[in-house]
């Protein structure tokens, strides 16, 4: 069985600039995560989806911060415009579906950002 | 609210020896419970959950925890290290029943000296 895939693994960009994050879950997850992983922190929850639509996001920045998942597959999260703070390893996970307790992570796309 | 706590950024043990990492939550509701785990340059994996019934939970690689309510507490521990149980591992609450949004701890680096 595939894996989460996420792409690109390793994104290096200036301040101000936009970037963006592609996943695709295990096939079949109903639920989609977005964490940011920052350095020496444990992952926080940037925003969740249950098929297309947005369960919480309550912890993404809005202001700069973005993420869709149109067909209720794969899902893109966008930073525009990126800020020094934004530097951290952005990790997609998927689950079956709500209240299973397991997500599947992907291996994460480390944003470095001058 | 919920939150996960783990006493000791990095513990290192020798080949053989008892791996204990400690974890303790605050949870206002029965909460569900996780270790996962997370090799270099890799997502997180998980370890093993507790959700309700028996409070000695086994998981993958001979690792097992324990939920002691009494002491908000759900310590890793395996009998014997092994070289390849170097990596990091993430203690996790999830926020509200059925609802898998995960509150992560801020990890232990485990190390395994031969």
């Amino acid at each position: 069985e595939a894996g989460v895939a996420q792409s690109p693994r390793y994104k290096i960009i200036e301040k101000r600039q936009s970037v963006a994050f592609w996943c695709n879950p295990i096939s079949g997850h109903a639920t989609l995560y977005w964490y940011q992983q920052i350095l020496g922190q444990g992952p926080k929850l940037l925003i969740q989806f249950q098929n297309n639509g947005v369960v919480d996001d309550s912890q993404l920045p809005k202001d700069r911060f973005s993420a869709e998942r149109l067909k209720g597959v794969d899902s893109t999260l966008k930073i525009q415009p990126a800020k020094l703070e934004d530097s951290a390893v952005y990790l997609c996970a998927s689950s079956l579906d709500l209240g299973i307790g397991e997500l599947f992570f992907g291996e994460g796309s480390r944003l470095t950002v001058l | 609210a919920q939150s996960v706590t783990q006493l000791g950024s990095h513990v290192s043990v020798s080949e053989g020896a008892l791996v204990l990492l400690r974890c303790n939550y605050s949870s206002s509701v029965p909460p569900y419970l996780f270790w996962y785990v997370q090799y270099p340059n890799q997502g997180l994996q998980l370890l093993l959950k507790y959700t309700t019934g028996a409070t000695l939970v086994k998981g993958i690689n001979g690792f097992e925890a324990e939920f002691k309510k009494s002491e908000t507490s759900f310590h890793l521990t395996k009998p014997s290290a092994h070289m390849s149980d170097a990596a990091e591992y993430f203690c996790a609450v999830s926020e509200s029943r059925g609802t898998d949004k995960l509150i992560f701890g801020t990890g232990t680096r485990l190390q395994v000296f031969p």
